[in-house]
């Protein structure tokens, strides 16, 4: 299968703990990104990688939010400290950057996180 | 800050009716807007349309962009029961590291 991958697709966990997530992206693709999903409403933007360099973070993603890119290929998203408001989709995307046309982002199946 | 609006937020329509979804957005330096069907799982790419008045057509489901008016619609033909899922619409500005804005989605039911 040659699309976005994520794992684990489902966690659950206590507040509190930590939990990490992967995805592996596209292989030809050079930028990835991070959004999270709650109910009823569109993904928001966390944050975006151009090969292993993380260029942008959004006010969203508080200091219990580190995610890296080794490498420029499969990215993790961790969150320390885990609240019961971090209960949502983590959902991956990646794109192949084309200068300055527009490109799709392929979205991975997402991470849903349940804090108990 | 960027922002998508779409409307109506829910629509229940029977097999075989057509329906249009609504996304109005503000953004500053526009380069894109993206149509996407979401059901259980991750979003799929529907259009990707860059340039006013142009349609693109892919089966029963077409879209066309406004960048006049900061709008875009996207039709729906024949309606089947698979076509029921949530629709979403994004924005992408210039110089915006190609992140998308989201609207709220339109979740579209088709009853047989």
């Amino acid at each position: 299968d040659t699309g976005v991958s994520q794992n684990p697709r489902h966690k659950i966990t206590k507040r509190g703990q930590n939990v990490t997530f992967r995805c592996d992206p596209i292989s030809e693709h050079n930028r990835l990104y991070w959004y999270r999903q709650t109910l009823g409403q569109g993904p928001e933007f966390l944050t975006y990688f151009q090969n292993e360099a993380q260029l942008e973070k959004s006010r969203l993603l508080s200091d219990r939010f580190s995610a890296e890119r080794p490498k420029g290929s499969f990215s993790t998203l961790e969150i320390q400290r885990t609240e019961q408001g971090d209960s949502a989709m983590y959902l991956c995307a990646s794109s192949f950057d084309r200068g300055r046309l527009s490109n799709e982002q392929f979205f991975g199946p997402g991470t849903r996180l349940t804090v108990l | 800050e960027d922002k998508v609006v779409q409307s109506p937020l829910s629509l229940v329509v029977h097999e075989g009716d057509t329906v249009t979804l609504n996304c109005s957005y503000e953004v500053t330096n526009f380069r894109s807007l993206l149509w996407y069907k979401q059901e259980k799982k991750a979003p799929t790419f529907l259009f990707m349309l860059t340039s006013s008045g142009i349609e693109k057509k892919s089966g029963r489901l077409s879209s066309i962009l406004d960048k006049k008016e900061l709008f875009s619609i996207l039709n729906i033909t024949a309606t089947q029961t698979g076509d029921s899922a949530i629709y979403l619409c994004a924005v992408e500005a210039v110089g915006g590291n190609e992140k998308l804005t989201f609207g709220t989605g339109t979740r579209l039911t088709i009853i047989p």
